[in-house]
């Protein structure tokens, strides 16, 4: 089974600011099956970036995803006060089960 | 706008069986990946299973033996199946639409929350 960790657990910072969130699997990520999605309380996730860097229609451009083998990043280049949320990730299409990693709560500093 | 819709019941018993359905607003069922995947703060996000454009199934195997993932497409329904609950099983449970190649969540249901308590 293929664990993602991701880093940090919480990451504090200011709108206008630049977020870089890091998912780390334990064994290479077959293809580019990795996903992000952000979740407010309360809602479900919402799906962010697919195949690793792929946005899906109506997502802003400020966020961006990267990454191949074992680390991926999720970068958000100008934060606005609805990005504060928590983040996962998650591998997808080989390798099952597919899963998620803990999360990382981006937080207002 | 294609929006999916859960339903089944919140409160069970240990040993009874967990059933869940979702359906489709404004798309289709048939040609998409769909999954169930449930969250509780002891685990996290949890892949439960999920159903492939072709109609096959792959399950976690940490569930596999109580699991039951199908589809009705007379009904336009995806559902779960989850025998001999306990406490543990106590999470929100989600179904997701994926693409027609994958089973990442694209469309998400509202999650339905799921007790289990004696």
């Amino acid at each position: 089974e293929v664990v993602l960790t991701q880093s940090p657990g919480t990451l504090s910072l200011s709108p206008g600011e630049r977020a870089t969130l890091s998912c780390r699997a334990s064994q290479s990520v077959t293809g580019t099956y990795l996903a992000w999605y952000q979740q407010k309380p309360g809602q479900p996730p919402r799906l962010l970036i697919y195949g690793t860097s792929t946005r899906p229609t109506g997502i802003p451009d400020r966020f961006s995803g990267s990454g191949s083998g074992t680390d991926f990043t999720l970068t958000i280049s100008t934060l606005e006060p609805e990005d504060f949320a928590v983040y996962f990730c998650q591998h997808y299409g080989s390798s099952l089960p597919y899963s998620f990693g803990q999360g990382t709560k981006l937080e207002i500093k | 706008q294609v929006q999916v819709q859960q339903w089944g019941a919140g409160l069970l018993k240990p040993s009874e069986t967990l059933s869940l359905n979702c359906t489709v607003n404004g798309g289709s069922l048939s040609g998409f990946f769909w999954s169930w995947i449930r969250q509780s703060p002891a685990k996290g996000l949890e892949w439960i299973g999920e159903m492939t454009q072709s109609g096959s199934t792959n399950y976690n195997p940490s569930l596999k033996s109580r699991v039951t993932i199908s589809v009705d497409t007379s009904k336009n329904h995806f559902s779960l199946r989850l025998t001999s609950v306990t406490a543990a099983d106590t999470a929100v449970y989600y179904c997701a639409r994926g693409s027609y190649n994958y089973s990442y969540g694209r469309v998400w249901g509202q999650g339905t929350l799921v007790t289990v308590s004696s």
